[in-house]
């Protein structure tokens, strides 16, 4: 399966816990977006990167949430100290480099609930 | 701020009927549109994209109309299928990220 991996697929912590969530691209994509989607709402984006750098992170909360995405490995979206607010479903995508108007390729997301 | 509206949160379409479903944005900077479906419990599926230089792009049972001087957009399905039941997201791509519609869940009854 050549598609985008997310893991886990459900993830349950309890408020003040960490939550890390994983990411891996398409093959030969090296462009990620990470999006939120709450209860009965589209998705709403958080953070772009590359390899090693952030692009955009116009949608991330100013506080306790970082994304990541090393030169090697997968991209790591963290969120420090969860509060119920957090619970969502969290969706990954990638893209092609260098190529303009290409679609994002989403992954099947991981589910956080907060206790 | 909803740059992006779907106005209808649910379509209920016989099936071998067309479905039409609607999209409306405000920001005339995006420049690229895409229909998204989505089953529950899974990432959404990329179905068909449009540039904002076209009116129109066809894809086998799927064509997306855009009317720039409108900001409006739409996806047409036909004839619909029992499995074209899911929500359906429209998006608009401005500076490489996406501004999502609200979705609308399509029902094909038999």
């Amino acid at each position: 399966n050549a598609g985008v991996m997310q893991n886990p697929r459900h993830l349950v912590r309890r408020r003040g816990q960490e939550a890390r969530l994983r990411c891996s691209p398409m093959k030969g994509h090296s462009h990620v977006y990470w999006y939120r989607q709450l209860p009965e709402e589209g998705l709403k984006f958080m953070v772009y990167l590359q390899k090693e750098n952030i692009i955009d992170e116009s949608g991330m909360p100013k506080e306790r949430f970082s994304a990541e995405f090393p030169k090697e490995g997968p991209s790591i979206l963290r969120i420090q100290q969860v509060v119920r607010g957090d619970s969502a479903a969290y969706f990954c995508a990638s893209s092609p480099v260098g190529q303009r108007n290409q679609p994002q390729h989403f992954g099947d997301g991981t589910r956080l609930s907060i206790l | 701020d909803q740059q992006v509206k779907q106005n209808s949160p649910s379509l209920s379409v016989q099936e071998g009927r067309i479905s039409i479903l609607n999209c409306d944005y405000t920001n005339s900077m995006f420049d690229y549109f895409l229909w998204y479906k989505k089953y529950p419990a899974e990432g959404p599926t990329f179905l068909i994209s449009i540039s904002s230089i076209k009116d129109k792009n066809e894809d086998g049972r799927f064509t997306v109309f855009l009317n720039k001087s409108a900001k409006h957009l739409s996806l047409h399905i036909v004839p619909s299928q029992p499995g074209d039941s899911a929500v359906y997201f429209c998006a608009a791509q401005g500076a490489q990220k996406l501004v999502f519609g609200q979705g609308t869940r399509l029902t094909i009854n038999p």
